[in-house]
């Protein structure tokens, strides 16, 4: 059974920073290309940010571009985004999500429970 | 970047009964559109990809249809667990990839 377990949410001061992090297990992480997809109170889903399979290639949206930093370890199955310079805009439910394939990035075939992050003061 | 339209925002449906969903392009998708189902609390649920293509497990009371810049997710005829949001997502022209704003399917 494909699982996605994400961690490492909670509060944090505007400006500050923040490390979420998603396990995967029951399915080849390094053979899949993941995401990070977002949902802020009352609205809906927003992607956020996808990885190769390698690492090689990272994409992001215009909203956290150069403040957010996604990357995986292979090793570990395990998937991360570092948040740095949070804003009152990026408090979200953030969930990982499972590309169908190597190639094929946008189709995303499980995702996680998600992690609550709040940025305030 | 492809804007994504749902409509309606919300749709009351008895159970039992059909309901379809609309979503819409900005520019052409061609057929890599897929469909998600979403509970609060839960994580999103992939129903349908490449617009008509039913993820493994998923009923066949959910079909998908459609291609360029309109589709469509038809629930034939809904069950009590079906009731949920709908977000339909584009991954022809990325990045970013981009969800539709959702269709809640509550009950009539």
């Amino acid at each position: 059974e494909v699982q996605l377990l994400e961690s490492g949410g909670g509060l944090v001061q505007p400006g500050g920073s923040l490390r979420l992090s998603c396990v995967g297990s029951g399915f080849s992480f390094s053979n899949f290309a993941m995401s990070w997809v977002r949902q802020a109170p009352g609205k809906g889903l927003e992607w956020v940010s996808t990885i190769s399979i390698s690492g090689s290639s990272t994409y992001y949206a215009d909203s956290v571009k150069g403040r957010f930093t996604i990357s995986r370890d292979n090793s570990k199955s395990t998937l991360y985004v570092h948040m740095n310079n949070v804003r009152a805009e990026d408090t979200a439910i953030y969930y990982c999500a499972k590309a169908n394939s190597a190639s094929q990035y946008g189709k995303l075939d499980y995702w996680g429970q998600g992690s609550l992050v709040i940025v305030s003061s | 970047e492809i804007v994504m339209t749902q409509s309606p925002a919300t749709l009351s449906v008895s159970p039992g009964e059909r309901a379809t969903l609309s979503c819409r392009a900005s520019h052409t998708v061609r057929d890599n559109l897929a469909w998600y189902q979403h509970k609060p609390g839960q994580a999103p649920r992939l129903l349908i990809y490449d617009a008509s293509t039913r993820a493994t497990g998923i009923p066949a009371r959910f079909s998908g249809s459609g291609s360029g810049s309109e589709f469509t997710l038809t629930i034939s005829s809904l069950q009590s667990e079906d009731f949920a949001i709908y977000y339909c997502q584009q991954y022809d022209s990325w990045p970013p990839l981009t969800f539709g704003g959702g269709t809640k399917v509550d009950i009539k």
